[in-house]
């Protein structure tokens, strides 16, 4: 278990609203990630943070915007929700030390089911 | 960029059946990891393996770097090993970004 909780689980929203997702994680890992899956897809990378207030771009950030004030948090935004976004939303952390050295394996949350209407 | 190929896309087996899933990809990789996603939608990560051979229980797979594929073994299916099977791959440039296949559907019947 690698102590990673997103909130909330589930959401519906309205077309133009802001929506922020948290992930929330208890072992001081590095890196974080925020990816989308859609039916019929692999996940898709949207940011990435590889330290506190140290993000980049994924393959898929246009419509989303992410901050890390602290290490343990990891917060996802629609600006202004549109119905492109509907999916599940994972979100993951990586970097471990693993047997004395450093292993990039990725660990997953549980996912937000979020729909915007 | 990298690209990942799964296949097959789907698979359907009786119960005890054993299976093979493969994996390939375009370029030289640092990292190489399969993961299942079962019916209820969790990610549960099964390997890391940029190289060389691994064994968890009924589970095992087989990284060639040089020939660029990936291979998971499943014997004696059971119906929990059911769901999407993902390989993703993190390029040797990519800041620990993984690349993600588009995953082999798997059905164990009863």
């Amino acid at each position: 278990d690698a102590g990673i909780t997103q909130s909330p689980r589930h959401k519906v929203t309205e077309t133009g609203t802001p929506v922020t997702l948290r992930c929330h994680q208890t072992e001081n890992h590095r890196y974080m990630y925020w990816y989308r899956q859609d039916p019929g897809h692999g996940l898709r990378l949207i940011h990435y943070s590889y330290g506190v207030k140290d993000t980049d771009k994924g393959e898929v950030s246009d419509g989303y915007s992410v901050s890390r004030s602290k290490t343990e948090d990891f917060l996802l935004t629609l600006e202004s929700a549109t119905s492109s976004q509907t999916s599940v939303y994972f979100c993951a952390i990586s970097e471990w030390l693993l047997a004395g050295e450093i292993s990039y394996e990725q660990y997953f949350g549980p996912g937000t089911r979020l729909t915007v209407t | 960029g990298i690209q990942v190929e799964q296949s097959p896309p789907d698979l359907i087996l009786q119960e005890g059946a054993n299976s093979t899933l493969r994996c390939n990809f375009s370029d030289s990789v640092n990292n190489l990891q399969w993961f299942h996603q079962n019916p209820w939608g969790q990610l549960i990560n099964l390997f890391y393996i940029p190289s060389g051979t691994k064994q968890n229980g009924r589970l095992s797979a087989t990284t060639v770097a040089t020939e660029r594929y990936s291979l998971l073994y499943i014997s004696s299916s059971q119906t929990t090993d059911s769901g999407v099977y993902f390989c993703a791959v993190e390029n040797m440039d990519s800041n620990y970004q993984l690349i993600w296949g588009a995953g082999t559907k798997l059905i164990i019947k009863p």
